[in-house]
Order: structure tokens, then C-alpha cells, then sequence
């Protein structure tokens, strides 16, 4: 059984970098095929894709904040991280990260297996 | 980048009707050499995380029940829940993963009437 969950600081201030982890079981990230993205939701709007980290450290960001993102994996403890610089009350929003399916022959695929997600609130 | 449009933005469907939500990208999902459509479809209830209904634009997740249906290819699609039902009550979002940056629809909420 494939699980994830989000760990963080549910408050940071504004300029100040946000440190977020996510912790799964039930595979590897070090088998052929698998990856972990990262996606967030402004409270009351949509989803929006944030990047990707896949089993052989091919990285994927948001061209729209590249600059201030960046995805590491520890595959030894099952874990990925999403680091995002110069924090703003604008990326308040709830962090989600989640599995990729797997199979079918493309590494690109739907997200099957999300965590429960973490809230962010940016704020002096 | 590619752009997800969907609409209507909301419906109000009775129970026991079908509901129908569509999904339109700014340019076909649909990659020639396997002739798969990288087009998923989630629904997510108030206070969950989105939970996946329907990938390559046509294929159930394992456990969605068979009234959720997917349909569509190249740039246009369509889910369909064949006989609403009151805990089908959320919002749906249509996600292309053919190329970063991927990219979602803002959502359709479906409600009862």
C-alpha cells in the first residue's frame, strides 16, 4: 500500500524559505519508472502543478517559479523535499505531494496516490 | 505551455441524471507513437485531496465505480457520471501530463439540484 504525508511549518513569514518534506512508503524511488511530484492549492482555488523529481533524479519545475524551487530525494529514507525561496502571502496554499502511477511503459503519468496535504500560511 | 480550459465552471444535476463536464487543452495530449491521450481526471471533496477517477483519458482507476466515464482525444475531452449520485458531490479537475509543465483546469463544481 502506497501512502504519502507532508511535513512542515504550517506559518512562515514573508522573504523567509519554505522547507517541505515528503515522506511515503510502499515504494522506492530508486526503482526504475517511479516519481513524486508536488502540488499545491490556494485555499477556495485550483490545483496547480509545482514540479517533479523521477527515480533517476530527472528534475521538472513550473517555468513560472523555477527560479525559487527546488525538489531533492533521499531515497535511503524515503523521502523527497520541496524547498521555495522568498516566500509571499500569495503562496498560501495547501501542499500536496503525490505518487505516480506506474507502468505502462511512459514515465509521465497520473498522479495515483496523493498525501493528506499540509497548509502553508504566509504572514508577518 | 499547455492551457486546460474546462467548462461549464458549475452544473446543478438532479440525482439520477447524467452530468457531463468537459476539458479542452491548447494543443493535443494525444502522443502518436502509443496513441495515448495524457489526460487524467480527478475529483476532490471539500477538506480531501483530489483522488484520481480516470487516466489515459479513458481508463477507471481500479475501485471508481463504472458511472464515472472518460471520453475524448487530441485536444478534446469529456467525463461523464452516468447517474449522479449525492456523494459524487465535489470538484472535478481534468490534468494534461503529456509535457511539463503539466498543467490542471480550473475545476467544475457539481452539485444536486
Amino acid at each position: 500500500q502506497i501512502t504519502l504525508k507532508e511535513s512542515g511549518p504550517t506559518l512562515v513569514k514573508p522573504t523567509q524559505t519554505l522547507t517541505l518534506t515528503c515522506t511515503f512508503s510502499g515504494f522506492s524511488l530508486s526503482t526504475s519508472g517511479v516519481g513524486v511530484g508536488w502540488i499545491r492549492q490556494p485555499p477556495g482555488k485550483a490545483l496547480e502543478w509545482l514540479a517533479l523529481i523521477f527515480w533517476d533524479d530527472d528534475k521538472r519545475y513550473s517555468p513560472s517559479l523555477k527560479s525559487r524551487l527546488t525538489i531533492t530525494k533521499d531515497t535511503s529514507k524515503n523521502l523527497v523535499v520541496l524547498i521555495l525561496t522568498n516566500m509571499d502571502p500569495v503562496d498560501t496554499a495547501t501542499y500536496y505531494c503525490a505518487h505516480l502511477r506506474e507502468g505502462d511503459g511512459s514515465s509521465f503519468n497520473a498522479f495515483d496516490v496523493w498525501g493528506q496535504g499540509t497548509l502553508v500560511t504566509v504572514s508577518s | 505551455d499547455i492551457v486546460m480550459t474546462q467548462s461549464p465552471d458549475s452544473l446543478a444535476v438532479s440525482l439520477g441524471e447524467r452530468a457531463t463536464i468537459n476539458c479542452k487543452s491548447s494543443q493535443s495530449v494525444l502522443y502518436s507513437s502509443n496513441n495515448k491521450n495524457y489526460l487524467a481526471w480527478y475529483q476532490q471533496k471539500p477538506g480531501q485531496p483530489p483522488k484520481l477517477l480516470i487516466y489515459w483519458a479513458s481508463t477507471r482507476e481500479s475501485g471508481v465505480p463504472d458511472r464515472f466515464s472518460g471520453s475524448g482525444s487530441g485536444a478534446d475531452f469529456t467525463l461523464t457520471i452516468s447517474s449522479l449520485q449525492a456523494e459524487d458531490v465535489a470538484v472535478y479537475y481534468c490534468q494534461q501530463y503529456y509535457n511539463t509543465p503539466w498543467a490542471f483546469g480550473q475545476g467544475t463544481k457539481v452539485e444536486v439540484k
